[in-house]
């Protein structure tokens, strides 16, 4: 089915460990975001995209780097982690500008940092 | 730079009743307004949401919602809730300008009772 797709669904890390979060999409979406959902603080916005090769930051870009290569795909990298990032990581996708269309949202990793 | 209050965190009701979530924004532009609803262990799913047309936006599973510019609000509703409604729901923002931006409320719960 045509979507976002998120892996892993589940990360285990220890401090200082990095790892990449993957994100694809096959909807040819200009747009593509990273959010990290923590209790009580709704969604917040780590990185986007507005196309190929172009990312800028977001409110809590601290931590994370991003690349964008190609349209169908935006890769979140932890440098090192921190227990602080323990949260569940949504990456989302849209065509024409979120407000017209809504994003599409991945199932979510769920990272724990230890 | 926008922003989203849902106030409530939790919401309660029996089967068969109203639901009401509550969802006020901050923009300094005209806004374009979303609700989306997580399932446990899901992503977000889009609502319903409000792009400057008409004021009353119907969305899926019987919700709709009003955009009230004088009170700067963006209510939900269903006239009557079922099992199935239980769920966090979100509140959106996001300004013409950045419309690759969305910014969530904390989020509310809502629990069913049979």
């Amino acid at each position: 089915n045509a979507g976002v797709t998120q892996t892993p669904k589940f990360q285990v890390l220890k401090t200082g460990q990095s790892m990449t979060l993957q994100c694809a999409q096959d909807m040819n979406h200009e747009y593509m975001s990273w959010y990290r959902q923590d209790p009580g603080m709704g969604l917040r916005l780590i990185h986007y995209s507005v196309g190929a090769g172009i990312t800028d930051q977001g409110e809590v870009p601290n931590g994370y780097n991003v690349s964008r290569s190609t349209t169908e795909d935006f890769p979140l990298r932890l440098l090192s982690a921190a227990p602080s990032q323990t949260s569940v990581y949504f990456c989302a996708s849209s065509s024409q500008g979120g407000r017209n269309y809504g994003y599409t949202f991945g199932s979510g990793t769920r990272l724990t940092v230890v | 730079a926008q922003s989203v209050t849902q106030l409530g965190s939790h919401v309660s009701v029996s089967e068969g009743a109203l639901v009401l979530l509550r969802c006020n924004y901050s923009s300094s532009v005209p806004p374009y307004l979303f609700w989306y609803v997580q399932y446990p262990n899901q992503g977000l799913q889009l609502l319903l949401k409000y792009t400057s047309a008409a004021t009353l936006v119907k969305g899926i599973n019987g919700f709709e919602a009003e955009f009230k510019k004088s009170e700067t609000s963006f209510h939900l509703t269903k006239p009557s809730a079922h099992m199935s409604d239980a769920a966090e729901y979100f509140c959106a923002v996001t300004e013409g300008s950045n419309d690759y931006k969305l910014s969530f409320g904390a989020g509310t719960t809502v629990t069913v009772r049979a």
